[in-house]
């Protein structure tokens, strides 16, 4: 079974700029989640959608950052405009929305904002 | 904001020895659990541990969790070189998120 798939792997922008990121979750997960991790910490929560429906964007930087889940399936988010402090890694991933919320990650796309 | 803490930050032993690492938490958990990430890759899943129990065994993966400390330890036992990685505790709260902590960094010697 295919497990979480992230692209791109790495993007390398110029800040101000605006750059997109995309997931597909693993067939039959419900629930999808985008985080960021910051270099040395863990990563936090940006975003958790159960279906095509956002449930939790309280974290979610709303003046530059969106995403959208059409269909209930992939999903993308979007930083515009970048800015320095967003560079990071995003990760994607995906959960079959039980009680036990056991989360698969993909391998997430390392963004730098020049 | 971050819930789980984990406890050292990094850790160097040798191939063969144990593991040990603590991790504590401030609010109420449905259940712990432990995730493993290799140098630029992403978060692996290994062990889950519900409020209700106190242990929980996984090949050479030993969790507790102790609910009146908040706080839970996992130990690995005899290390090897691919049991280097950064772990990560992340208590499953209420409100259904997992709030991971800075992790420990462990360096398995050769």
């Amino acid at each position: 079974e295919a497990g979480v798939v992230q692209s791109p792997r790495y993007k390398i922008i110029e800040k101000k700029q605006p750059v997109a990121f995309w997931c597909n979750p693993i067939s039959g997960h419900n629930t999808l989640y985008w985080y960021r991790q910051n270099l040395g910490q863990g990563p936090e929560l940006l975003i958790r959608y159960e279906n095509e429906e956002a449930v939790d964007d309280s974290q979610l930087p709303k003046d530059r950052f969106s995403a959208e889940r059409l269909k209930g399936v992939d999903s993308t988010l979007k930083i515009q405009p970048a800015e320095l402090g967003d560079s990071a890694v995003y990760l994607c991933a995906s959960s079959l929305g039980d009680s036990h919320g056991t989360q698969y990650f993909g391998p997430g796309t390392r963004l730098t904002v020049l | 904001s971050q819930q789980g803490e984990e406890d050292p930050q990094a850790l160097s032993i040798q191939e063969g020895e144990n593991a040990t690492m603590n991790c504590s938490y401030k609010t109420s958990i449905n259940n712990l659990q432990w995730y493993r990430q290799n140098s630029g890759r992403g978060l692996v899943h290994l062990i889950l541990i519900r409020s209700n129990e106190r242990e929980k065994h996984s090949g050479r993966l030993r969790v507790t969790l102790d609910t009146s400390k908040k706080s839970s330890s996992l130990l690995i036992t005899a290390s090897r070189a691919a049991d280097t990685a950064s772990y990560f505790c992340a208590p499953w709260t209420n409100d259904y998120k997992l709030s991971f902590g800075a992790g420990t960094t462990v360096t398995v010697r050769a």
